[in-house]
Order: C-alpha cells, then structure tokens, then sequence
C-alpha cells in the first residue's frame, strides 16, 4: 500500500519557468511533510518542509504547499536551474514517539533544460 | 559538524554470499539510525532503525539483518545473498530527539550492491 504517491515519474521544464512537483498521500495521521532532493550516486539531501499546521512554506526559490483536505501537497521551484535536475522525493510523518519514521514516494525525476 | 561515513561505495557480490555494509557517524551522540533500500523504480524502502545500542527494530520481513555494536556504528548484513537484495542500500540518522520534520534524516552517500 503506497501511502504516499509520486504518480508523474518525470518532468522537464526550461530553464527560467517554474517546476511544480506533486505529491498525494492516504494517511490521515501524516502531520509532518518534506521534500528530498537527490544527485544520482548520491544520498538524499533535505530540501524544504512544512508541517500540517501551515499550508505555505517558502525557502528562497522553493516553496511547498500543503492541501490537507485534498492530502496533496506540491514542491515549487522558481526560477528552475539546470542545477536543479536531480530526483525529489516527496516523504511523510506521523507522530510516533521519538522515532522519525518517514514515508518516501518513489520519486520524481526533474529535467531543466538549458 | 555531524559527518556519516557509509561504505564501499559500490559492491558486486554473487548469489549466496554474505553482506556486510557498514555506516559510522561522526560528531553527535545516541543518533537514531537508518537503513533505507532503493530498489529500481521504487521509492526509499525502510529496513532497520535503532534508537539505541543493540536496539534494532526491523520494518520488513526480509533477508537481512542489522545491528548496532556501537553508538554511531550501524552495520547491515545477510548470511546469504538473493538477487532480490540488489539496489541502493542508505545509511540515515536523526539526533536522539528527533523526529521526521523537526529534524530531518540525514543520508549518507549510499551503497550501489548488485548480486549476480
């Protein structure tokens, strides 16, 4: 059962425009929700996140939204950067104790094109 | 600074044989630590994580095991390797008070084992 999902495998966008990046999620008990960006041979790195208590986060060129009754939220970077291609991986947490279990989609893998 | 140290780096081992994957962290004390699984295609799999020396809680039933020797030593392993064990194995941690948004897992750089 996939709680949290990352239906669009890919996306290319021109250097400039905005990239917006989608993710669902089926948990309800999901408050926390983060975004991971990854370099091929590399481990993921932290990129943004926002807690179910906000619906906006931004960070300079990237903003998260959060649409809890919809369980969506989406990553936006503007202006895009080649530097920006890598895959992001949407990921979700639930209030467990002190652990921090995350739960990752699969991935989208994002192209900007020069 | 905290470091996490995850080695080697690439790793081809033949059905059957045994695994040994280590990971350390430097700089924090009484981490949390993880192991994740990407296999191809999918997304980041939890394995193991552990909140303490030789506590070990496993999320999947699998072929692999792990153990915690040490506090910032976190070591993956299988008596006998299955092709399905194939993929991109990561290392994490948390500080001792962290959770999923407060403080983000920190990834090591990744192990790329194929079983042939």
């Amino acid at each position: 059962d996939q709680q949290v999902k990352q239906n669009s495998p890919s996306l290319s966008v021109q250097e400039g425009r905005i990239s917006i990046l989608n993710c669902d999620y089926t948990n309800s008990m999901f408050d926390y929700f983060l975004w991971y960006k990854k370099y091929p041979a590399e481990g993921p790195t932290f990129l943004i996140s926002i807690s179910s208590i906000k619906d906006k986060n931004e960070d300079g060129r990237f903003t998260v939204f959060l649409n809890k009754s919809a369980k969506h939220l989406s990553l936006h970077i503007v202006p895009s950067q080649p530097g920006d291609s890598a895959v992001y991986f949407c990921a979700a947490s639930a209030l467990t104790g002190a652990n921090s279990k995350l739960t990752f989609g699969k991935g989208i893998t994002l192209s900007v094109r020069p | 600074s905290q470091t996490i140290h995850q080695w080697p780096a690439t790793l081809v081992q033949p059905v059957g044989s045994p695994l040994s994957l280590e990971c350390t962290v430097e700089g924090t004390s009484n981490p949390n630590l993880y192991w994740y699984r990407q296999a191809a295609g999918r997304g980041l799999q939890l394995l193991f994580y552990s909140v303490g020396i030789g506590q070990i809680s496993s999320e999947v039933p699998q072929n692999l095991s792990a153990s915690r020797p040490q506090d910032r030593q976190f070591i993956l392993s299988s008596k006998k390797l299955l092709l399905s064990d194939s993929g991109f194995y990561l290392c994490a941690w948390t500080p001792e008070w962290g959770r999923g948004g407060n403080s983000p897992l920190h990834f090591g750089n990744g192990t790329r084992l194929t079983v042939t």
